[in-house]
C-alpha cells in the first residue's frame, strides 16, 4: 500500500542555518510528490510538486526538493531559514493508478526556528 | 477573496447534535476532498468526489456523509456527533490529473465536540 514517512516529528533549526526535511514514499509506480506547509491557525499552502522531468523541484519562499527515485525519498530543502518558517510541514504523494484515491500525507515534521 | 472558503471556521457543539460543515470554492475544479487532521496523525481523507454525481468513500468515512450541491459546493455532515471527532476539517479542490492534480485547501473548521 501506499505510504509516506516523514521520520522527523519535530526539528529545531537557528536562524540562517539550512535546512533538511526527510521524507520517503512507498509507491509502485512513479509517484506524485508534493510538499505543503502549514503555518500556525493556517490552512495548507502548497510549496513545490513533482511530476516528471527534472529531479530538483524549486517551489516558493526559496525551497527545494529533490526526487531520488533509488532511495524513495523526496526530501525539503532550504539554504537559509528564516523565522517565518516555522510551521508545519507535510510531504504527500499521489496515487495514480488508483483511481479516485486522493493524496496520501505523511504526519508532518514541525520546524522551530530559534534566534 | 479565497478561492476555497470554509464555514464555520470554529465550532463547538454537543455529542449527539447534526452539525454540517460547508465548502465552496471558485476555482472552477470538478474535484473536492474532505480531510481531517488530527495532531501527529497528518491528515486522513474522510470522502471525495471527482464530480456533482460522484461520491467516493476515502479512508475514515465512518461516522460522516457528504453532499455535492453543485460543482462549488460540498458539505460534510456529522449525524450524530461524537467526542472523538474533535479535529481540524479541511476542504480541497483538483482539476484532475491532466493537470497533475495539485490539491488546494481551504482555511480549515475547527470543530470540538463535547
Amino acid at each position: 500500500a501506499q505510504s509516506v514517512t516523514q521520520p522527523d516529528i519535530h526539528i529545531t533549526v537557528s536562524e540562517g542555518a539550512s535546512l533538511e526535511l526527510r521524507c520517503n514514499y512507498s509507491y509502485g509506480a512513479t509517484p506524485y510528490l508534493f510538499w505543503y506547509v502549514q503555518s500556525p491557525g493556517q490552512g495548507l499552502q502548497l510549496l513545490l510538486k513533482y511530476f516528471s522531468g527534472d529531479t530538483l523541484v524549486q517551489g516558493i519562499k526559496g525551497f527545494e526538493a529533490e526526487f531520488k527515485r533509488s532511495q524513495s525519498s523526496f526530501n525539503l530543502r532550504k539554504p537559509s531559514v528564516h523565522w517565518s518558517d516555522a510551521a508545519e510541514y507535510f510531504c504527500a504523494v499521489g496515487a495514480f493508478d488508483q483511481a479516485g484515491t486522493a493524496l496520501i500525507f505523511g504526519k508532518g515534521t514541525t520546524l522551530s526556528v530559534s534566534s | 477573496d479565497a478561492d476555497v472558503t470554509q464555514t464555520p471556521r470554529n465550532r463547538i457543539t454537543k455529542t449527539g447534535k447534526r452539525i454540517m460543515l460547508e465548502c465552496s470554492q471558485t476555482k472552477g475544479h470538478d474535484r473536492m476532498y474532505w480531510y481531517r487532521q488530527d495532531p501527529g496523525l497528518g491528515l486522513r481523507l474522510i470522502y471525495y468526489s471527482f464530480d456533482v454525481k460522484d461520491i467516493n468513500k476515502g479512508e475514515i468515512s465512518d461516522g460522516y456523509s457528504v453532499s455535492r450541491q453543485a460543482q462549488a459546493k460540498f458539505s460534510l455532515s456529522l449525524e450524530s456527533a461524537i467526542p472523538n471527532q474533535t479535529a481540524l476539517y479541511f476542504c480541497a479542490t483538483s482539476v484532475g490529473w491532466g493537470q497533475g492534480d495539485t490539491q488546494y485547501f481551504g482555511p480549515g473548521t475547527r470543530l470540538t465536540v463535547l
